[in-house]
């Protein structure tokens, strides 16, 4: 079955470290999206890659880094920079360019600075 | 400032009635719109979208309903059913550099009792 597969599901991280979330994708889809879900919030965008070895930041990437080194991986970085980073994560694909067929997203990473 | 706004955070409904969630956004460039069903961490589901020159979707027991003038939409569930009890986003997009960037508005959780 194709999907977005995102690991590990639940991440626990020390103050001042990085910490790398994975997404995988089998689906495909050129471009790939990592959202950031706090409660009461809607989904806010990190980054975006629309092709290969290119990505684009997005409303809040500042603390992030991303890579696309190949179509169907994303991993997003979390470095000590990024103050609050307590929140579920969430990564998505989608066919570049065509709004019609909406995003399939990943089951979420839940991510706990401690 | 919020681009698309869901002002209601929770909406509960017998089971059987209707189930209306409403959406509001503030930017004309938006052309294209969007519904997702999120269960608890788990990823959003693709529930059903509307282009900019319709003014009505409809697919089984979900309709959505588009107002360009008043830049409001709205979804129908009809009849609700107790696994219809989710937050459901509301999405607008416009084109940006070849590709759709949704926005998200805050979600709104619906509830339907039997």
């Amino acid at each position: 079955d194709g999907g977005i597969t995102q690991s590990p599901k639940y991440l626990f991280r020390k103050e001042g470290q990085n910490v790398t979330l994975s997404c995988e994708q089998n689906l495909n889809h050129d471009a790939m999206y990592w959202y950031r879900q706090d409660p009461g919030q809607g989904l806010r965008l990190i980054y975006y890659s629309q092709i290969v070895n290119d990505f684009q930041k997005g409303d809040i990437a500042e603390g992030y880094s991303v890579s696309r080194e190949k179509k169907e991986s994303f991993p997003l970085t979390v470095t000590s920079a990024q103050k609050n980073p307590t929140a579920f994560y969430l990564c998505a694909s989608t066919i570049g360019g065509a709004a019609s067929y909406g995003y399939t997203f990943g089951s979420g990473t839940r991510l706990t600075v401690v | 400032d919020q681009q698309v706004k869901q002002n209601s955070p929770s909406l509960s409904v017998q089971e059987g009635r209707i189930s209306i969630l409403n959406c509001d956004y503030t930017n004309s460039m938006f052309d294209y719109f969007l519904w997702y069903k999120k269960y608890p961490a788990e990823g959003p589901t693709f529930l059903i979208s509307i282009s900019s020159i319709k003014d009505k979707n409809e697919d089984g027991r979900f309709t959505v309903f588009l107002n360009k003038s008043a830049k409001h939409l709205s979804l129908h569930i009809v009849p609700s059913q107790p696994g219809d009890s989710a937050v459901y986003f509301c999405a607008a997009s416009a084109r940006t550099g070849g590709s759709y960037i949704p926005t998200f508005g805050r979600g709104t959780s619906l509830i339907v009792h039997p």
